[in-house]
C-alpha cells in the first residue's frame, strides 16, 4: 500500500528561523512528488518534483527530492507568521491515480 | 493549472438532511476527486468522479452515503445523504492536469457543519 510520513507533525518557530519538513514515501511506480500549503480550507500548490537532486526554489521556500532515499525536504528560510500553515507532502504514481497524501506538517511562527 | 470553484462556501445542516456540492472547473479535466477534511486531520479520498459512468469509492464510503455525479469534464457534484454531527468536516473537490507529472488542484473547498 502507498505510503507518505511526514515529519515533524508539528512545529513552532520564531520569525526569521529556518526550518526543514520532510516527507518520506512507498509508492509503487513513482511519477512525482507535490508539496502544498494550506492555510484555511483549500491546498494551495508549491512544488512538483520528479527527479533526484534538481532544487525548486521560489523566494524563500525551496525543495529537493532524492528518488534513491525516498524522501524530500521542504525548506524555508527567515520565516514569517504568514508561512504558518499546515504543509502536505503527496505523491503520485503512474496513470490517473489520486495523490496520496500525508498527514501533514502544522508550522507555527510567532513574532 | 486549473481554476475551479465550490459551491456553496459553507453550510449549516440539520441532522437527517442532504447537502449536494458543486464544483466546477474552467477547462476540462478527465480526472475529478472527491476529498473530505475532518477538523484537525488529513485529506482523505472520498471518490474519483468519472465522466460518464459510476464513481470509485474508496474504503469506507459508499454511494448511498456520498452520491456523486459527474455529468461531462467540467462538473461535479457531491451529495453528502442524511447527515449526522460526524459528517461536520471541510469537503474538498479536486481536479488532476493530463500530462506533465499530474499535478492535483483543489477548489476553495466547503465547511460543512452538521448539527
Amino acid at each position: 500500500e502507498d505510503k507518505v510520513v511526514q515529519s515533524p507533525l508539528s512545529l513552532v518557530v520564531h520569525e526569521g528561523d529556518t526550518v526543514t519538513l520532510n516527507c518520506s514515501y512507498e509508492v509503487t511506480n513513482f511519477r512525482s512528488l507535490l508539496w502544498y500549503k494550506q492555510e484555511k480550507k483549500a491546498p494551495t500548490f508549491l512544488f512538483m518534483l520528479t527527479s533526484s537532486g534538481i532544487e525548486k526554489k521560489s523566494g524563500r521556500l525551496s525543495s529537493i527530492l532524492d528518488k534513491k532515499e525516498l524522501f524530500s525536504i521542504l525548506n524555508i528560510t527567515a520565516t514569517q507568521t504568514g508561512d504558518s500553515a499546515v504543509y502536505l507532502c503527496a505523491v503520485g504514481s503512474s496513470g490517473n491515480t489520486p495523490l496520496v497524501f500525508g498527514k501533514g506538517t502544522r508550522l507555527s511562527v510567532i513574532a | 493549472s486549473a481554476v475551479i470553484s465550490q459551491k456553496p462556501s459553507r453550510d449549516i445542516c440539520q441532522r437527517g438532511t442532504s447537502l449536494t456540492i458543486q464544483c466546477q472547473v474552467d477547462s476540462q479535466v478527465t480526472m475529478m476527486f472527491w476529498y473530505r477534511q475532518q477538523p484537525g486531520q488529513s485529506l482523505t479520498l472520498i471518490a474519483t468522479a468519472n465522466q460518464g459512468s459510476e464513481a470509485t469509492y474508496e474504503s469506507g464510503f459508499v454511494i448511498d452515503k456520498f452520491p456523486i455525479s459527474r455529468p461531462n469534464l467540467t462538473f461535479s457534484t457531491l451529495t453528502v445523504s442524511n447527515m449526522s454531527p460526524e459528517d461536520s468536516s471541510i469537503y474538498l473537490c479536486s481536479v488532476q492536469t493530463t500530462g506533465g507529472g499530474g499535478e492535483q488542484y483543489f477548489g476553495p473547498g466547503t465547511r460543512l457543519t452538521v448539527t
